[in-house]
């Protein structure tokens, strides 16, 4: 089977780097992406990994590592509009699949 | 530059009543999605439509239809509704299948 696992809930403090993993199980896959849901709002595109390595947009980084079933999202010099739920995919051929999210908790 | 439009933004329905959700979006996009989310449970995949013409099942498509119109539109139906199907609905597009998603912005339905 294949499933996409990442804390829930994530605290830090405003002007701080918080990194958000996300350990997968599955057969094979094209890419992991990542998203960013205000309360309320729609899910927005973040950043997109199809090979291994970091990749770089802004104050927001992600990395994957394929042999090591695992890829983070790095945020840096937060932001209190970065408090929000961070959702890793997987983008498979046949499917999508999303993690639960993970709650980003920005104290002042 | 509406991207992806949901209608409508909210619905209450009784139960055994029928419903259809439309998206339409405005972006030349290949592939459409049809997601729900419910509380500390993600997104999760109903139906997709990778290109005009096609669809597919996804993770949890019983109770569900959907219709691929033209290439802007898709839409989700409930045939006869249940409460176990209150939750926030989502409309997404990307250019082709497996690339960056769109969402519109759900529609939250409420079964009684």
């Amino acid at each position: 089977g294949q499933s996409l696992e990442q804390p829930s809930e994530v605290t830090a403090v405003e002007g701080a780097i918080v990194q958000i993993n996300c350990t997968y199980q599955t057969s094979g896959f094209y890419g992991l992406s990542w998203y960013q849901q205000h309360d309320g709002g729609a899910p927005t595109f973040l950043s997109y990994n199809a090979l291994d390595g970091l990749e770089e947009t802004g104050r927001f980084s992600s990395f994957l590592s394929r042999s090591d079933s695992y890829g983070y999202l790095l945020l840096q010099e937060l932001q209190m509009k970065d408090s929000a739920s961070y959702f890793c995919a997987l983008n498979r051929d046949d499917k999508i699949i999303f993690g639960k999210g993970t709650r980003l908790h920005i104290l002042p | 530059n509406a991207g992806v439009t949901q209608t409508p933004k909210f619905q209450v329905l009784k139960t055994g009543q029928s419903m259809t959700l439309q998206c339409a979006q405005d972006m030349n996009h290949n592939s459409m999605y049809w997601y729900r989310q419910d509380p500390g449970m993600g997104l999760r995949l109903i139906y997709y439509s990778a290109s005009e013409g096609t669809t597919d099942k996804g993770e949890v498509p019983n109770g569900y239809n959907v219709s691929r119109l033209n290439k802007r539109e898709f839409s989700l139906r409930l045939e006869s509704a249940a409460p176990s199907q209150t939750s926030v609905y989502f409309c997404a597009s990307s250019r082709e299948f497996n690339q960056p998603q769109h969402f519109g912005d759900g529609t939250r339905l409420s079964i009684l």
